[in-house]
């Protein structure tokens, strides 16, 4: 098993391009979710999904957008990138019923 | 709604000593608890949880955690600490009751061990 894995590694966007982070999973998790890791702020949930079809938001929302087709892949999108947005992206997945998540290696981004 | 504790943001303790990382919960219902390691430029991994049973929960890495639900507390433990298992520690918690299954880190806590 791969578990997660999330590519690019790093990225350097300039303010107001677009991309995505893609995460996937070989594990057949239904739960999936993304976070950002800041120094000082520990990690904050950006969306998540419990399945194909269904996404949620989470506490820093704003200007991301998740889709989940199939219960492998879970992309982030940012829309229009800011400076803000400079941080470390983890994706996890795990089950509703044991609890735990399992980590990607994590993307680290930066917006000039 | 539910909330961690992680009150020490850094622990510093000698190779060979026990270390103790220190995390308080707060929850409606019972506790999904957890315990998850950060290496420098790593994912979070997965160390050990507990959800019921026997409130001494033992995991990976010679780690164990103690569920006492009268203190609202989950501290990570180990008893004889290595140079290795300097990195950063997160605490997480999840409300077993009413189908909650997001979960809440803490802010994290940086473990030292000196040689």
């Amino acid at each position: 098993n791969a578990g997660v894995t999330q590519t690019p590694k790093f990225q350097v966007l300039k303010t107001g391009q677009s991309m995505t982070l893609q995460c996937a999973q070989d594990m057949n998790h239904e739960y999936m979710s993304w976070y950002r890791q800041d120094p000082g702020m520990g990690l904050r949930l950006i969306h998540y999904s419990v399945g194909a079809g269904i996404t949620d938001q989470g506490e820093v929302p704003n200007g991301y957008n998740v889709s989940r087709s199939t219960t492998e892949d879970f992309p982030l999108r940012l829309l229009s990138a800011a400076p803000s947005q400079t941080s470390v992206y983890f994706c996890a997945s795990g089950t509703v019923l044991a609890g735990e998540q399992y980590f990607g290696p994590g993307t680290r981004l930066t917006v000039t | 709604a539910q909330s961690v504790a992680q009150p020490e943001d850094q622990v510093n303790v000698a190779e060979g000593n026990p270390l103790t990382v220190k995390c308080t919960y707060s929850v409606s219902g019972n506790p999904y608890l957890f315990w998850y390691v950060q290496y420098p430029n790593r994912g979070l991994q997965f160390l050990l949880k507990y959800i019921t049973g026997d409130n001494l929960v033992k995991g990976s890495y010679g780690f164990e955690a103690e569920f006492n639900k009268s203190q609202t507390s989950f501290h990570l433990k180990k008893p004889s600490a290595l140079v290795s298992d300097s990195a950063l520690y997160f605490c997480a918690v999840r409300d077993g009751a009413g189908g909650s299954y997001i979960p809440t880190f803490g802010r994290g806590t940086s473990l030292i061990v000196h040689p």
